[in-house]
């Protein structure tokens, strides 16, 4: 069975640009979570979804993160302006649900800002 | 407030040596999950364990093998005749029932020298 996909594997883009995230579930699964990944602040959770709505966004750092997920099999990530500061390795996940609560994890995108 | 924290930032050992990574957690819920996680030099997150905390049977896994001690709030990981492919980083992290967010470790670095 495939894992969680996410692309693109690398993105450097210039302050000020778009930035979009993407990520698919591994099927069946009702639980996807974004995490973004620093060497200052280690692994956090940044959003969940649950049944594609999402339940927490309280680690999304600014309002120029946003994250959808318009169906069962697709989310996405986006930063819109992109900083600097934003440099980190995004990592989707997803897991079955409450009680299967394993949370398997993508490769990751890295971002890189200039 | 829940809280991981792993010690030991690198660890370096020659290959076949036995070693062993520290975790600590800290959780006022009664019921909780802990895990580990693998994050090979290649950046993905690789699930190696998930235990119960009503459930403190150690665990082994042909080389691995993990000590979970509610008492001292603890669950560490040994690894057994280590071999160059296990260099990674280590993450430990926590869950509470109810809960979906994974608090995570700031991780351990081992490195296998042949």
């Amino acid at each position: 069975d495939a894992g969680v996909i996410q692309s693109p594997r690398h993105e450097v883009t210039e302050m000020g640009q778009e930035v979009t995230l993407r990520c698919k579930p591994i099927s069946g699964h009702d639980y996807l979570f974004w995490y973004r990944q620093t060497m200052m602040r280690g692994l956090e959770l940044l959003i969940y979804f649950n049944n594609n709505v999402p339940i927490d966004d309280s680690g999304m750092p600014e309002d120029r993160f946003s994250a959808k997920m318009p169906n069962a099999s697709f989310s996405t990530l986006k930063i819109q302006p992109s900083e600097p500061r934003d440099s980190a390795v995004y990592f989707c996940a997803s897991s079955l649900g409450y009680r299967s609560d394993t949370q398997y994890f993508g490769p990751g995108t890295r971002l890189t800002v200039l | 407030a829940q809280k991981v924290t792993q010690a030991q930032t690198e660890i370096s050992v020659v290959e076949k040596e036995d070693v062993t990574l520290d975790c600590v957690y800290e959780t006022r819920d009664t019921t909780y999950y802990l895990f580990w996680y693998k994050q090979p030099p290649s950046g993905e997150l690789v699930f190696l364990i998930r235990r119960n905390s009503f459930d403190e049977q150690n665990e082994i896994s042909g080389r691995y093998s993990w000590n979970f001690q509610k008492s001292t709030s603890s669950f560490n990981f040994t690894i057994t005749a280590s071999q160059v492919v296990d260099s990674a980083v280590y993450f430990c992290a926590l869950r509470a029932q109810g809960a979906q967010k994974l608090v995570f470790g700031q991780g351990t670095r081992l490195t296998i020298n042949p």
